[in-house]
């Protein structure tokens, strides 16, 4: 149980368009969803908290006009990266929070063109 | 504000051989968790071990257990009898005891096992 999926799994687009990532629960409701970034071989950074039915939160330095979540149902949460440019090249993760700590999604490579 | 360190950037172990690996933490709070995370080169997050900071027990799960030194502000992972599987990069992580609080990751340690 508590599998979280993204969608997709892979994208390449070109620069200056927009890419919108899907986070889902598939057997459980998740108030609260998390999207992280994540560089070769490095830690995962935390880009925001997503909350059902609010507003996201997001860290220190995150644009949160270039980043844009949506949480509108209790299993699907959206990240759009707007204006995609080259140095969005990245590996985002989503997880969700559940009692025994998050479970997370397999990941959304973005390659921008 | 916490913070989570991993010392080792990279480890070795032998197959069927034991490894610990280092984490230290810092925080003011009393009320908090504490993760192992393994990420292999698919890159999926996997859940190692868990610890509530309020239970002297250390957690252990089949080859893998912690050991959590609350004083010291240590919170290490030994795996035993390492399997290939094993070979991953593992992330020590921190999570206030508030309901929905974010976790605190640290560095990192590359695992890899050598048959």
């Amino acid at each position: 149980g508590a599998v979280v999926s993204q969608h997709p799994s892979w994208v390449i687009c070109k620069s200056g368009t927009s890419v919108k990532i899907e986070c889902r629960s598939l057997d459980f409701q998740a108030t609260t969803m998390f999207w992280y970034r994540q560089f070769p071989k490095q830690s995962l950074m935390l880009m925001a908290t997503s909350n059902e039915g609010s507003k996201a939160t997001y860290e220190q330095g995150v644009e949160k006009d270039k980043f844009l979540i949506n949480h509108a149902s209790l299993t699907l949460s959206t990240l759009t990266v707007t204006s995609a440019h080259p140095e969005d090249s990245s590996f985002y993760i989503c997880s969700a929070y559940i009692l025994s700590g998050e479970k997370f999604g397999p990941g959304t490579r973005l390659t921008v063109l | 504000a916490q913070t989570v360190t991993q010392s080792q950037p990279e480890m070795s172990v032998q197959e069927a051989e034991t490894v610990t690996l280092s984490c230290t933490y810092d925080t003011s709070e009393s009320d908090y968790y504490l993760f192992w995370y393994k990420q292999p080169p698919s890159r999926q997050m996997i859940l190692v071990i868990r610890q509530e900071a309020y239970k002297q027990q250390n957690a252990t799960e089949n080859r893998f257990s912690v050991n959590f030194q609350k004083a010291a502000k240590s919170f290490s992972l030994k795996i035993s009898d390492s399997q290939l599987g094993d070979a991953a990069m593992y992330f020590c992580a921190y999570r206030s005891g508030g309901a929905t609080n974010k976790l605190i990751f640290g560095t990192g340690t590359l695992l890899a096992v050598q048959p």
